[in-house]
């Protein structure tokens, strides 16, 4: 059974760009969620989409959203980049969209802002 | 929100001795708490979780204990190898609800050969 996969894995983007993560769950998990590890401040929660619906939102700016589509994978976007967005994003995966369901991880996109 | 510390920071032990990772929780509703081990350059594997209707749970060489009065769960290895080295993240989250774990900051081991 094929893991979590997010594309790309490196990225480097300029001030002021925005950019796109994509990430394709474990087949048959409905449920996305989103997280920004930087090495001052962990791993912080961004989002969670379920059945295309995002359920729930961290503290993070407007510049950072997302969406599902029907085959469950999941994008998310930061518009307007800031250098203090370099870090790396991870998707989780699961198969429900309830706590206390295991969350699988991918290897992660690492964005660079310059 | 939920606020999950990790002690200690690094921890360093001898190929063969255990070692012992603590966390400590906020949130009372936080009944889920799975352990992830993150190595350099990937995302985190879960190694091993525990839910609220269990005291402690092994899997081979690695346990994890729950004390909810006390708001405290730990990461027991055992038999430590070179390939245990890595960063460990414990988390929580609530049963019912969405789906959002909150970390600690994680903990770097090294096994010493």
């Amino acid at each position: 059974k094929a893991g979590v996969t997010q594309t790309p894995r490196y990225l480097i983007k300029t001030r002021g760009q925005q950019v796109t993560l994509s990430c394709s769950p474990i087949s048959g998990h409905r449920s996305v969620s989103w997280y920004q590890q930087t090495p001052g401040q962990g791993l912080q929660f961004l989002f969670e989409y379920f059945s295309e619906t995002q359920r729930n939102k961290g503290n993070f700016p407007g510049r950072f959203s997302g969406r599902q589509f029907s085959n469950s994978r999941s994008e998310m976007n930061v518009s307007t980049l800031e250098l203090g967005d370099s870090a790396l994003y991870l998707c989780a995966s699961s198969l429900l969209g309830q706590g206390g369901t295991e969350a699988f991880f991918g290897q992660g996109t690492r964005l660079t802002v310059v | 929100g939920e606020n999950v510390e990790q002690h200690p920071s690094t921890l360093s032990v001898q190929e063969g001795d255990s070692a012992v990772i603590k966390c400590t929780y906020s949130d009372s509703a936080s009944n889920y708490f799975p352990w992830y081990k993150q190595e350099l350059g990937k995302g985190p594997q879960l190694i091993i979780d525990i839910r609220s209707n269990v005291g402690e749970k092994k899997d081979q060489r690695i346990a994890v204990t729950l004390n909810k009065t006390a708001k405290h769960f730990s990461l027991h290895i055992t038999e430590t190898q070179p390939e245990d080295s890595a960063v460990y993240f414990c988390a929580a989250s609530r049963r019912h609800g969405n789906n959002r774990l909150a970390f600690g900051k994680g903990n770097q081991v090294v096994v010493i050969p």
